[in-house]
């Protein structure tokens, strides 16, 4: 079974700053692993994703995560935090080698920035 | 693209009442998904479409959720008779190889 972790409710930074979002994920094979965003009363929106090749990941919005599949990790970052991104995050991973193209979710991480 | 268009956007009912959401995927998606968020939570997969056949539906609550994809195109989700814990949104999503795209969702009160 796969799962995804992501072990802060929430998180806060300065405008600015730096800001990272830790997720971790748990598959038999090998994981596409996926970001998003969801602002309030809205649907999920795309941020970035691993498939394959570079384990830096660049996005929308200035966002990059970076995997580490000895960590097994998929940490989301930013180098410099706007309020605008004060928002809640999920992580996401789909197994590889199956055929099970469903998505399976942490648990959300939301994100305040303070100017 | 057009994106997932969902109906509707809210809804509330009392419980033991009956409810149906609706959702039309992107144009040309072969997999659809249903999928339930409590508040606070990550959204948990229910069901999961191929064309009208249905792929992995072992997290529906088969005794009160029921979902349909009549012609391989729209589906619609329904809960008979709803419960209190069945407050939640609702999101649809449609898949293609080159990704997944989320509907806005339709927001469940149960009273």
């Amino acid at each position: 079974a796969q799962s995804v972790a992501q072990p802060e409710d929430q998180v806060n930074v300065a405008e600015g700053n730096p800001l990272t979002v830790k997720c971790t994920y748990s598959v038999s094979g090998n994981p596409y692993l996926f970001w998003y965003v969801q602002y309030p009363n809205r649907g999920l929106q795309f941020l970035l994703k691993y498939i394959t090749g570079d384990n830096l990941v660049k996005g929308s919005y200035g966002f990059e995560a970076e995997f580490n599949k000895s960590q097994t990790s998929f940490h989301l970052k930013k180098p410099s935090a706007l309020v605008s991104d004060s928002a809640l995050y999920f992580c996401a991973v789909r197994e590889i080698d199956t055929g099970r193209r469903a998505l399976t979710f942490g648990s959300g991480t939301r994100l305040q920035v303070q100017p | 693209e057009a994106g997932v268009a969902q109906s509707p956007r809210y809804k509330i009912i009392e419980k033991r009442q009956s409810v149906a959401f609706w959702c039309n995927p992107i144009s040309g998606h072969a997999t659809l998904y249903w999928y339930q968020q409590i508040l606070g939570q990550g959204p948990k997969l229910l069901i999961q479409f191929q064309n009208n056949g249905v792929v992995d539906d072992s997290q529906l609550p088969k005794d009160r959720f029921s979902a349909e994809r009549l012609k391989g195109v729209d589906s619609t989700l329904k809960i008979q008779p709803a419960k209190l814990e069945d407050s939640a949104v609702y999101l649809c999503a449609s898949s293609s190889h080159y990704g997944y795209t989320f509907g806005s969702g339709t927001r469940l009160t149960v009273v």
